[in-house]
């Protein structure tokens, strides 16, 4: 079973910085890419980056791009999110999701099929 | 970015309703297309992928139709369990994009 646990939530000041990790677990973690997703309050979900299994991949929204960095410890069976500068409007819950594809003909489909329970970030003065 | 549009954004039904929710991209997606229930303070979960392939352990009640730019979630006998938001997302693109959100709420 998938299980996947995020911390490094909390209250920080605007300009701040935060570092947020997951730990996973019930599967093999450096074969699978991961996702990091957010809800700000009362709002829907934003996709906010990814990273493959061998790290050689990056992708970021453009709303966090330059800001955050996402990176992994495939040792540790970890993800990781530095957030720098962070703005008030980064204020919400962030999940850590698994990126998970099923082959049909010559594609791969791709899904997140398993999420953490979130962490929160508020960014207050 | 691709640019998911969900309608509508709330629906009232009662339990046995068959109810549909319907998610646009604006653009092509092929079947590159999902679906996520969510309900209050818990994580998402995914319900079907690649558009119209069911999750394991997901009721049949759930299925998924579309290709290209239209695509309906439809749950054929609404159980009480079922009454949260229900989330389209595009995999298309290598930047993911979630539609708005359809808040499903008891008649």
């Amino acid at each position: 079973e998938v299980q996947l646990v995020e911390s490094g939530g909390g209250l920080v000041q605007p300009g701040g910085s935060l570092r947020l990790s997951c730990a996973a677990s019930g599967f093999t973690f450096s074969s699978y890419s991961m996702n990091w997703v957010r809800q700000a309050p009362g709002k829907g979900l934003e996709w906010v980056s990814y990273i493959s299994s061998s790290t050689s991949i990056i992708y970021y929204a453009d709303s966090v791009k330059g800001r955050f960095t996402i990176s992994r410890d495939n040792a540790k069976n970890s993800l990781y999110l530095q957030m720098n500068s962070l703005r008030d409007e980064d204020t919400a819950v962030y999940y850590c999701a698994r990126d998970w594809g099923q082959r049909a003909a010559s594609y791969y489909f791709y899904a997140m099929d398993g999420w953490g329970q979130g962490t929160t970030v508020t960014v207050s003065s | 970015d691709i640019q998911m549009t969900q309608s509508p954004s709330s629906l009232s039904a009662s339990v046995g309703d068959r109810v549909a929710i319907t998610c646009r991209a604006s653009q092509s997606i092929s079947s590159y297309l999902n679906w996520y229930q969510q309900k209050p303070g818990k994580a998402p979960k995914l319900l079907i992928y690649a558009a119209s392939s069911l999750q394991s352990g997901v009721p049949s009640r759930f299925s998924g139709s579309g290709s290209g730019t239209d695509f309906t979630l439809t749950i054929s006998s609404l159980q009480p369990e079922d009454f949260a938001t229900y989330y389209c997302q595009q995999s298309y693109s290598t930047l993911y994009t979630f539609g708005q959100g359809t808040k499903l709420e008891i008649k």
